[in-house]
């Protein structure tokens, strides 16, 4: 079946640090990819998305690139802020079935 | 723009009575909208599709009759759980796709509603 891991949180990082969070997916066919953000006490927003292999979506600052050959799509920021923080989900869509499938969710905490 | 609101944003019922949860697009008509329950630290797990004027499309696992969707107009779905116990206690969120797009376009989310039995 179709199933989205993400690495487990919370990450913790200061400010202007690097974030990767990672994510593998395991999908027949050619799923497109979406990242979500959740900022507290907010509704999920679309962050980027990557619809075919080697894509690289960006937004804001972030860039994830759809891995196909190691089912994988990574989300990247250079330089993290404070509001930044937030939990990224990584989702996982097929259009054979218009569901998203979602990954557990990545809390991001950066500090001062 | 693109808004969508959940009410209420947290209930606390007793066990064995309904609870009625409301997801509404604010600024955009939505044909089909999407229900999702998160579990604490866990994935959002798509429950049902509500379809504007027919039935909900529910997912397998879900029982149809405990958790009734009504989605009467093109911007208002309705989630309601029937007899409540305490394992329905959940965070319920809801989403709307706007009407002439495509899937892949985009969902807005809202904020959720916690729902805790007692």
């Amino acid at each position: 079946g179709n199933s989205v891991t993400q690495m487990e949180g919370p990450v913790t990082l200061s400010e202007e640090a690097f974030l990767t969070i990672n994510c593998t997916y395991t999908a027949t066919g050619y799923p497109s990819l979406f990242w979500y953000v959740q900022y507290p006490g907010e509704g999920l927003q679309l962050l980027l998305k990557a619809t075919k292999a080697d894509d690289k979506g960006s937004n804001k600052g972030f860039e994830a690139t759809y891995r196909k050959e190691t089912t994988s799509s990574h989300l990247e920021k250079g330089s993290v802020q404070v509001s930044d923080s937030a939990v990224y989900f990584c989702a996982l869509y097929r259009d054979s079935s218009y569901k998203l499938i979602f990954g557990s969710g990545t809390r991001l905490l950066v500090r001062p | 723009g693109a808004v969508v609101s959940q009410h209420p944003s947290w209930v606390i019922c007793k066990s064995g009575t309904s609870v009625k949860i409301e997801c509404r697009s604010l600024d955009f008509q939505a044909t089909t909208m999407f229900w999702y329950r998160q579990f604490p630290k866990q994935s959002l797990m798509l429950m049902a599709t509500s379809n504007e004027g027919s039935k909900a499309t529910y997912e397998q696992g879900v029982e149809k009759d405990k958790f009734l969707i009504n989605h009467a107009s093109l911007t208002l779905s309705t989630l309601t759980v029937t007899s409540a116990h305490p394992e329905d206690s959940s965070f319920y969120i809801c989403s709307a796709k706007p009407s002439g797009r495509r899937l892949t376009d985009t969902q807005y989310f809202g904020p959720g509603t916690r729902l805790t039995v007692l």
